[in-house]
């Protein structure tokens, strides 16, 4: 079956440590992007890869880092910078490629708490 | 204001009723999309919108790019159909996401 995934599906880490987040996907994507989602708002842009070495900030980067290695892996790190961490992190992918605008495909999602 | 404003944020509705949730933006685009989220978080894709109007099963989305406007219609809602309903819009690479509409069908 092709998909992403996203694990774990729930994460506690205390205050101060880095914590990555794994993103994989199947679906021979080539665009894959990490938002975080807060109750009642919207999904905000983090980083995102259009192709595997490259990658761009989105709109709220600061305290994440990415890496793009591999097509299928795109994770993310929160890191001790990030002042408010706990969120609801989830992971898409599309087959992006050229200027035309293309279906995300979504990942389960991780919730993080830190405490 | 946000880019994307969306209409009703919240909707309670009996079983069999006939659903409308609306989205504004005030960004020129190139498509629009409308996602569903279910309870457990999982996000579904469930139209790319340019222009006109698409239709799957019950659900119906229609845009309007001259008024910048965008509706979701769900025909004789179900129970199964409470989620949150997002929109969003963007062009290559980039999407900006309204807050959601959350949608409770009471049986």
């Amino acid at each position: 079956d092709g998909g992403i995934t996203q694990s774990p599906k729930y994460l506690f880490r205390k205050e101060g440590q880095n914590v990555t987040l794994s993103c994989e996907q199947n679906l021979n994507h080539d665009a894959m992007y990490w938002y975080r989602q807060d109750p009642g708002q919207g999904l905000r842009l983090i980083y995102y890869s259009q192709i595997v070495n490259d990658f761009q900030k989105g709109d709220i980067a600061e305290g994440y880092s990415v890496s793009r290695e591999k097509k299928e892996s795109f994770p993310l790190t929160v890191t001790s910078a990030q002042k408010n961490p706990t969120a609801f992190y989830l992971c898409a992918s599309s087959s992006g490629g050229g200027s035309a605008p293309d279906t995300q495909y979504f990942g389960p999602g991780t919730r993080l708490t830190v405490l | 204001k946000n880019e994307v404003e969306q209409s009703p944020q919240n909707l309670t509705a009996q079983e069999g009723e006939f659903i409308t949730i609306n989205c504004s933006y005030s960004v020129g685009i190139s498509a629009l999309h409308w996602l569903q989220q279910h309870p457990g978080g999982g996000i579904v894709s469930l139209f790319m919108l340019s222009s006109g109007k698409k239709k799957h099963g019950r659900l119906i989305a229609t845009i309007n790019i001259q008024e910048k406007h965008s509706s979701l219609h769900i025909t004789a809602s179900h129970p199964r159909d409470s989620a949150v309903y997002i929109c969003a819009v963007g062009g290559a690479g980039k999407s900006t996401f309204g807050d959601g509409t959350t949608l409770t069908v009471k049986p």
